[in-house]
């Protein structure tokens, strides 16, 4: 088990710009999770996945926000056209299948920082 | 919907001694209940969770939580509290009946002073 890995750990760039972060969850998870932190706040749900499957994307914060899961395994969370607003902690996080007594497990998270 | 509230934004203790830490969950069934830890700068790590049977159940590090359904709150406590033990700490719940996401209160800051 060596735990859900993310990248890159911080992301600095500029208003306007794209943005794309990577998560690789642990291996035999299929479930998949992305939340964004804010500072003084608790993890906000965005999108979640059952191997390739998107379960639900209505808490993606707009249409600049896409994630995908292309062979179940890692994933990718994009953010288009970057504003001050977007600067946040991006978490991933991972569980096997199964009813809510699954826990989830985290990455150390990607911090974006937008000049 | 469901929603959790942790009341205290920051309690700061004095090593060595006991620790409480407050969540209140709003649910219709039985929930599914977790607390996670947070250090500065990194992810979360799971502490204890809570699905069914005895309400008193421990976790890692040595902390412990009380699910109480009458009072709608799971607790988190350690009898007694080591400096390492300062850090963001989370209570979470399961949105729905099956594997879904989280919902998090906003965390308490624990400080430890000497």
């Amino acid at each position: 088990d060596t735990g859900v890995s993310q990248n890159p750990r911080h992301k600095i760039t500029k208003r306007g710009q794209n943005v794309t972060f990577r998560c690789d969850p642990i291996s035999e998870h299929n479930r998949l999770y992305w939340y964004r932190q804010t500072l003084g706040q608790g993890p906000e749900f965005l999108t979640y996945f059952q191997n390739e499957a998107q379960l639900e994307k209505s808490r993606l914060l707009s249409d600049r926000f896409s994630a995908e899961r292309p062979k179940g395994s890692f994933s990718t969370l994009e953010i288009q056209r970057t504003e001050q607003g977007d600067s946040a902690m991006y978490l991933c996080a991972s569980s096997l299948t199964g009813g809510g007594n699954q826990p989830q497990h985290f990455g150390d998270g990607t911090r974006l920082s937008i000049l | 919907a469901q929603s959790v509230t942790q009341p205290d934004i920051h309690i700061t203790v004095s090593e060595g001694a006991s620790l409480e830490l407050r969540c209140n969950y709003s649910y219709g069934a039985t929930p599914y209940l977790f607390w996670y830890v947070q250090s500065p700068g990194q992810g979360l790590q799971l502490l204890l969770k809570y699905f069914s049977g005895d309400t008193l159940v421990q976790g890692i590090k040595g902390f412990e939580a009380e699910f109480k359904r009458s009072q709608s709150s799971f607790n988190l406590r350690k009898p007694s509290v080591h400096w390492s033990d300062a850090a963001e700490y989370f209570c979470a719940v399961v949105r729905g009946s099956g594997n879904t996401p989280l919902v998090f209160g906003k965390g308490t800051r624990l400080s430890v002073i000497a």
